[in-house]
Formats: C-alpha cells, sequence, structure tokens
C-alpha cells in the first residue's frame, strides 16, 4: 500500500534553517511528480511546491519563492524540503502529497509535520 | 495570483443534500478537483478531473462543472461527511491553488 511519511519537523528561531524528509513506499516513486502542501493553525491548505519525476523541474508558490528549495533522491524514494530564513508565517503543518498526474489530484497525502517558527 | 472561492460553510441535514461551489477565472478550462479534511486529519481526494471518483469514495459524492463554476455534491450526506472541503486547481505556472475551503456540518 502507498505510504508517506514525513520527518524532520520541530522548533525553529525566526530566520533558521529546516530540512523536511518523505520517505514512500509501496508505489514506483520515479513516477510521479510530488508536492509539499501546507496548513497553518486554524488555517486552509496552501501549494508549497512540486517537482518533476527526475527533479530537473520544479515549481514554488509565491511566499516561499527564493527560500524553499524542493528535492527528490529516487534511489532512496525520498522527497526533501529545504527551508531557510524562515519566518513566523511559515509555522504549519506541512504535508507531501502524490500528484497522480494529468488533473487527477493529489491522491495519496502523508500525515504531516508541525514546524514552528518562533523566539 | 490565481485565486479560488468557495463559500464559507454549509450546513445540512442528514440525508439531504449537500451542495458547494468553487469558482475562478477560468477554471472551465482546468481540472478541479475536491479534497476533504476531517479535524486533524490528512485530507482526502475525494473528485478529481470535475467529475470523477476515486476509488473508495462513496457514490453519494459527485463532482460537476458549468462555466467557471465547478461544483462538488453531497447526496444523502452522513455524519462522517462533516469537515473541510477544499476545491484545487493548477494556474499557469503551473503551480497548484487551493480554495479557501468550506466547512460542512451535518446538523
Amino acid at each position: 500500500q502507498v505510504q508517506l511519511v514525513e520527518a524532520g519537523g520541530g522548533l525553529v528561531k525566526p530566520g533558521g534553517s529546516l530540512r523536511l524528509s518523505c520517505a514512500a513506499s509501496g508505489f514506483t516513486f520515479s513516477d510521479y511528480f510530488m508536492t509539499w502542501v501546507r496548513q497553518a493553525p486554524g488555517q486552509g491548505l496552501e501549494w508549497v511546491s512540486d517537482i518533476s519525476r527526475t527533479g530537473e523541474t520544479s515549481n514554488y508558490g509565491d511566499s516561499v519563492k527564493g527560500r524553499f528549495t524542493i528535492s527528490r533522491d529516487n534511489a532512496r524514494n525520498s522527497l526533501f524540503l529545504q527551508m531557510n530564513r524562515l519566518r513566523a508565517e511559515d509555522t504549519a503543518i506541512y504535508y507531501c502529497a502524490r500528484d497522480a498526474g494529468g488533473g487527477e489530484g493529489y491522491d495519496f497525502w502523508g500525515q504531516g509535520t508541525l514546524v514552528t517558527v518562533s523566539s | 495570483s490565481y485565486e479560488l472561492t468557495q463559500p464559507p460553510s454549509v450546513s445540512v441535514s442528514p440525508g439531504q443534500t449537500a451542495t458547494i461551489t468553487c469558482s475562478g477565472d477560468e477554471l472551465g478550462e482546468k481540472y478541479a478537483c475536491w479534497y476533504h479534511q476531517r479535524p486533524g486529519q490528512s485530507p482526502v481526494l475525494v473528485i478529481y478531473q470535475d467529475t470523477k471518483r476515486p476509488s473508495g469514495i462513496p457514490e453519494r459524492f459527485s463532482g460537476s462543472t458549468s462555466g467557471n463554476t465547478a461544483t462538488l455534491t453531497i447526496s444523502g450526506t452522513q455524519a462522517m461527511d462533516e469537515g473541510d472541503y477544499y476545491c484545487q486547481a493548477w494556474d499557469s505556472s503551473p503551480a497548484g491553488v487551493f480554495g479557501p475551503g468550506t466547512r460542512v456540518t451535518v446538523l
């Protein structure tokens, strides 16, 4: 069965950095685009970033562009999100999700990892 | 930036029909998806490509489009259908965009 397990969240001071990971299993990881979506406390879903199957292409939301970097290691079935220059407004649960492709949506989601940015 | 609009809340009696709309510029030319999120849980895809249901999603969930509005309909709503519903599409970047969410309450 498809599983996505995020890790790496925690408490970090404003201006600091954090690297999230997402371990994928139960499917051929390299066949899928992957996505990060976040949800601030009590708020809605916010699309953060996605990455192509090979990792050659990536896209970012305006609020994280220039600060966050998405990457993947297909040999290790892993997705990453390097977050730099963190701000209080980056506090959120971060979910990794599989993009089924062709407008088929994000069909599997991890349980999320909480990032708290506070002094 | 591209934006999607949803009503903040919808209330429905058990067994009745809940309708949630999602509007956006040129949404009719894009695929829309819908997600259900219960409190404390991860979102679940309930509709993709405007009208299709993933395996395991009950038949009472259906999607439709008209012009630049996508609609999620829950027929015979059950208590377990309570929660937040988000529409989602892709802009021209392409980047994913989520609507603000609609809280469904089954009274």
